[in-house]
């Protein structure tokens, strides 16, 4: 069974510019969650789909947006990218019938804004 | 609100020898499921084991077993073993019962096993 892909690996924008992250959930998994990893503050929580539906939201600026598609691929989009959204974001998906279904996470988006 | 605690600073272990990583965790819910992921340096973070709040068992997974301590509200990792690549950042989680709950991750430890 494939894992959790995510795309593009790196990422390089500008302050300003707009950034739109990919992620695809193991088969069968219908529950995304996106996370944002900074040395600073380590791992938080930005958002969790499941069925195309946001289901929780961390607490982040509406800058950052994302959505489901019918297939539970999920994308997330930064707008208007500041210095401080340099991260590596983590994309987890689980089956999500539970909430002690373990997550299993992706590679990785990392990105620099420059 | 819950919260999750890694204290420890980076941690060194001898090859073949065992290692425990703390994790105290604080919730006011009953009901909860305690994670340990691992993340090599390449940023991938991995499964290890999973305990459940209600769980009389302490949960094992091959070499990794938690030391669940209901009581004390603590979910230590245990590492027989050691191996070079178990080095790694190791990253304790909870997440409350509840399709609104999310999983909460502490700060991290850092191991680095010496051969």
């Amino acid at each position: 069974k494939a894992g959790v892909t995510q795309t593009p690996r790196y990422l390089i924008k500008t302050r300003g510019q707009q950034v739109t992250l990919s992620c695809s959930p193991i088969s069968g998994h219908r529950s995304v969650s996106w996370y944002q990893q900074t040395p600073g503050q380590g791992l938080q929580f930005l958002f969790e789909y499941f069925s195309e539906t946001q289901r929780n939201k961390g607490n982040f600026p509406g800058r950052f947006s994302g959505r489901q598609f019918s297939n539970s691929r999920s994308e997330m989009n930064v707008s208007t990218l500041e210095l401080g959204d340099s991260a590596l974001y983590l994309c987890a998906s689980s089956s999500g019938q539970s909430s002690y279904n373990e997550q299993f996470f992706g590679p990785g988006t990392r990105l620099t804004v420059l | 609100a819950q919260k999750i605690t890694q204290t420890q600073p980076g941690m060194f272990v001898q090859e073949k020898e065992a290692v425990t990583l703390d994790c105290t965790y604080d919730t006011s819910d009953q009901s909860y499921g305690l994670f340990w992921y691992k993340q090599p340096s390449s940023g991938e973070m991995i499964f290890l084991i999973y305990q459940g709040s209600y769980d009389e068992q302490n949960a094992t997974e091959g070499r990794y077993s938690l030391n669940f301590q209901k009581a004390r509200k603590s979910a230590n990792l245990v590492i027989s073993a050691s191996q070079l690549g178990d080095s790694a950042m190791y990253f304790c989680a909870m997440r409350e019962r509840g399709a609104n709950s999310k999983l909460t991750f502490g700060k991290g430890i850092t191991l680095s096993v010496r051969p």
